[in-house]
This record gives structure tokens, C-alpha cells and sequence, in this order.
């Protein structure tokens, strides 16, 4: 079955270091992997995807994620975290495949929280 | 100022009474999602809809109905049958409903039964 992971709840980071916010995934084919970002009592944005050709993809604000296919893995991370990148963060897989029409596969989600 | 509107953001239901979560969209965009997220369960499909006048059950539909009369419009009816109803909806839409495309959503409505 398809699913996503994000294995940890929170991530806590001091602002202006590196920030990663994992995500693993399991899927019979091939994956379409998003991030998305939810701030209080708001939507979801987009942030970046996946779909194919290069594994290091750039997306908003600064933020990047390395599709890994061997271990399954679609990392966010962002060079030097803000304060103001304190958020909920959502992975979510869509995969290629009879009977899918764009249904995403969401994580549970993991909170960044960034110290000043 | 094209998106996709949510009305109303706070929603209060009593006991038995359904209640109907209204999504617009201006994007032109096909397809229409609506999820439900719970606190540390991420988001879950309830119905989705590729085109006008057809939609499908997603992984939770039961005691939820929807319409898809417009393309801008996709609302949500939050019926008596679901039994516990407390959440925050989130309505999204795609371009077209394929496997590769971003779902844009809406701000949410947060709905309680009282």
C-alpha cells in the first residue's frame, strides 16, 4: 500500500542554522512528491515537487528537497531557517497508477519550530 | 485576485443538524478536493471531483455528500450520519485532476459540534 512518513513531530532549530524536515515514502512505481506548509488556522501552500529529472529540486522561500529513490526519502531542508519558517509542514506522495486521478497521500505532518 | 474562497471560516452545528461548507474557486482549474484534517493525523480525502457533474468517494466519505452543478463550485454537506464532525475542512483544487499537478487550497473552515 502507498504511504507516507514523516517520523518525527517536531523539529526544533536555532535560526540561521540548516533546517531538515524528513519525509520516507513507500509506493509501486514511480512517486510525485510534494511539500506543503501550513500556518496557523490557514491553508496548505506549496512549496516544491518532484516529479522527475533532477533529484535536488528548489521550490519557495528558499526551501529544497533531494528526491532519494534507493532509501526512499524526500528530505526538505533550507540552508539558514528563519523565524518566520515556523510552521506545520506536510509531505504528500501522488503516484502513477491505475484508478489515482491526482489524490495525494499526506503525512501526518511535523512542526518546525525556530528560535531566535 | 484569482484563489480558491471558503466560507464560513467558524462553523457551529447542533446535534442532528446537517450543515453545507461552501468552496469557490476562480482558477478555472478542473478538478476539486475537499479533506478533512484532525490534529496529528495529517489530511484526509473525503470526495474529490474531475469535472463538472461527477465526483467520487475518497477514503472517508461517509456522512458527507457533495454537488459539482459548476466548475467554480464544489460544496460539502456535513450530514447527521457522521459522528463526529469536528475538524477543519480544507477545500483544494488542481488544474486538472493528474497525478503530477500541485492542489492549490483554500484558507479552511473550522467546523464544531456543539
Amino acid at each position: 500500500a502507498q504511504s507516507v512518513a514523516q517520523p518525527e513531530d517536531q523539529v526544533n532549530v536555532a535560526e540561521g542554522n540548516p533546517l531538515t524536515v524528513k519525509c520516507t515514502y513507500s509506493v509501486s512505481g514511480n512517486p510525485y512528491l510534494f511539500w506543503y506548509v501550513q500556518y496557523p488556522n490557514r491553508g496548505l501552500q506549496f512549496l516544491l515537487k518532484y516529479i522527475t529529472g533532477d533529484n535536488l529540486v528548489k521550490g519557495s522561500y528558499g526551501f529544497e528537497a533531494e528526491f532519494n529513490k534507493s532509501q526512499t526519502s524526500f528530505h526538505l531542508k533550507k540552508p539558514s531557517a528563519l523565524v518566520s519558517d515556523s510552521a506545520l509542514y506536510f509531505c504528500a506522495l501522488s503516484f502513477h497508477g491505475s484508478g489515482n486521478t491526482g489524490k495525494l497521500i499526506f503525512g501526518q505532518g511535523t512542526t518546525l519550530q525556530v528560535k531566535p | 485576485d484569482g484563489g480558491i474562497t471558503q466560507s464560513p471560516k467558524y462553523l457551529f452545528r447542533k446535534e442532528g443538524q446537517n450543515v453545507t461548507l461552501s468552496c469557490e474557486q476562480n482558477l478555472n482549474h478542473d478538478a476539486m478536493y475537499w479533506y478533512r484534517q484532525d490534529p496529528g493525523q495529517g489530511l484526509r480525502l473525503i470526495y474529490y471531483s474531475q469535472i463538472v457533474n461527477d465526483f467520487q468517494k475518497g477514503d472517508i466519505a461517509e456522512g458527507y455528500s457533495v454537488s459539482r452543478e459548476k466548475k467554480e463550485s464544489f460544496p460539502l454537506t456535513v450530514t447527521s450520519a457522521q459522528k463526529n464532525p469536528t475538524a477543519f475542512y480544507l477545500c483544494a483544487s488542481s488544474i486538472v485532476a493528474e497525478t503530477y499537478n500541485e492542489q492549490f487550497f483554500g484558507p479552511g473552515t473550522r467546523l464544531t459540534v456543539l
